[in-house]
């Protein structure tokens, strides 16, 4: 069974600074990896999207990068800024059904 | 564009009543999605709809059923809400089951007293 996990649970940083945050898998057989934000209250929005080929994907001032074979994700984000503060959330497919959810990481980018 | 619409966003329900969850997408996506999130626990699979006439149990079925209507819309019903229920459930959609990027509806806060 695909187990996702996250960490720091919450980060704290100060505007400006460049920062990564980590996701890890136990199956190493995904097709892809996604990130997502959520802010309080909301939905989730998808942020990036990796597949299994590909090593990094960038939108903006945010870089994904996957390692399948360890089993590690990190997400990038360059330059935080105050409105950067949100919770992110990684997920990869389960085989055959759907995907499945760290429990995220609650960034908090203060000015 | 809507996206992925969920209907009612609040609810508060006494023990045993039901209550169905409307979803609809706009995307054309084939596979759907029920995820409920508790604090500490995250986001876990109730069902999922890998496509139009099937449906398939995720993580935390019991207490739920679903319908997939159509393409469009997906539903999740309680028949006999307990406090256990009490969660933000939120509908998803897909293009393909499992692989396509994960479009979210904005989530239902349901209270079961």
């Amino acid at each position: 069974k695909q187990e996702v996990t996250q960490i720091p649970a919450a980060l704290s940083v100060p505007e400006g600074e460049n920062l990564v945050l980590n996701c890890s898998f136990t199956d190493s057989a995904i097709y892809n990896l996604q990130w997502f934000r959520q802010d309080p209250g909301k939905g989730l929005t998808s942020l990036l999207l990796i597949q299994s080929s590909q090593r990094e994907q960038t939108s903006g001032r945010l870089n994904a990068s996957l390692d399948k074979s360890s089993g590690r994700s990190t997400l990038y984000i360059a330059a935080s800024q105050p409105g950067d503060s949100a919770t992110y959330l990684c997920a990869v497919p389960q085989a055959g059904t759907a995907l499945i959810f760290g429990k995220g990481t609650t960034l908090s980018v203060s000015s | 564009n809507a996206g992925v619409t969920q209907t009612p966003k609040f609810q508060v329900l006494k023990t045993g009543q039901s209550m169905t969850l409307q979803c609809a997408q706009d995307m054309n996506h084939n596979s759907m999605y029920w995820y409920r999130q508790d604090p500490g626990m995250g986001l876990r699979l109730i069902y999922y709809s890998a496509s139009e006439g099937t449906t398939d149990k995720g993580e935390v079925p019991n207490g739920y059923n679903v319908s997939r209507l159509n393409k469009r819309e997906f539903s999740l019903r309680l028949e006999s809400a307990a406090p256990s229920q009490t969660s933000v459930y939120f509908c998803a959609s897909s293009e393909l089951r499992g692989t396509g990027e994960l479009f979210f509806g904005e989530g239902s806060r349901l209270t079961v007293l």
